[in-house]
């Protein structure tokens, strides 16, 4: 099946960029989505179809998917960013997740 | 508002059985997909299958398939992951999801989790 992979932690400084990648084969054929999980809540989906946010989501958060890599990234970061975010592919028979990555907000 | 809330923590012992439940609320239920997910300690999430609640309609992932079964109660807006014979590595959070649609095929809504530990 497919597989997407993600790196385990990113530190942002407070009011710069973060940059989160999910890594998978030409992952750019299909859609990625992207959610924010912190601790003791439920994850709450942030961007979805590679670049689109849902109704409610800051504008500080944006997305990509070019070649074998998609991105989500948080602009002017925010200590309420601190979180673990995840992705997630339809391969056309399964729902595939990446393992998340922890950002911190320095 | 779209909710959904799932049932509480759970401590079994190896072999017992289980039923674990989420209800929806806020919207048509039987009108979208649900799914679960299983997070094990320190681990990635998991797809473990999905169910269409206007039909039952009910889909596996391989890695889960003869190990779990969900099901839907759709007069109560409820869905099930049950196990018949727990093991020591279904010990995980648990949770169960909304899917936007078959065209987005994202989770637009999560339950709060239901943590399942199985220790002798």
């Amino acid at each position: 099946s497919y597989e997407v992979t993600q790196s385990l932690s990113v530190s942002v400084a407070l009011g710069q960029t973060a940059t989160i990648t999910c890594g998978g084969n030409n992952i750019v054929s299909v859609d990625v989505h992207w959610y924010q999980q912190k601790p003791g809540q439920a994850p709450v989906l942030v961007i979805y179809r590679d670049n689109n946010r849902p109704s409610g989501i800051p504008e500080r958060f944006s997305g990509s998917n070019s070649g074998n890599t998609a991105t989500l990234t948080i602009s002017r970061a925010q200590a309420g960013d601190e979180a673990d975010y995840f992705c997630q592919v339809w391969d056309s028979t399964t729902y595939v997740f990446g393992t998340g990555t922890q950002v911190t907000v320095l | 508002e779209v909710q959904l809330v799932q049932s509480g923590g759970e401590v079994k012992k190896p072999g017992e059985s289980l039923n674990i439940s989420c209800e929806g609320s806020g919207y048509r239920f039987s009108s979208y997909w649900i799914a679960w997910v299983r997070q094990r300690p320190g681990k990635g999430r998991e797809w473990m299958g999905i169910i269409y609640p206007a039909d039952s309609d009910t889909r596996y992932s391989p890695s889960f398939q003869g190990h779990v079964t969900i099901s839907v109660d759709k007069s109560i807006s409820t869905a099930y992951l049950q196990w018949s014979r727990l093991e020591a590595s279904d010990t995980a959070m648990y949770y169960c999801a909304r899917l936007w649609n078959t065209a987005i095929r994202a989770f637009d809504f999560w339950g709060q989790g239901t943590m399942v530990t199985v220790s002798s």
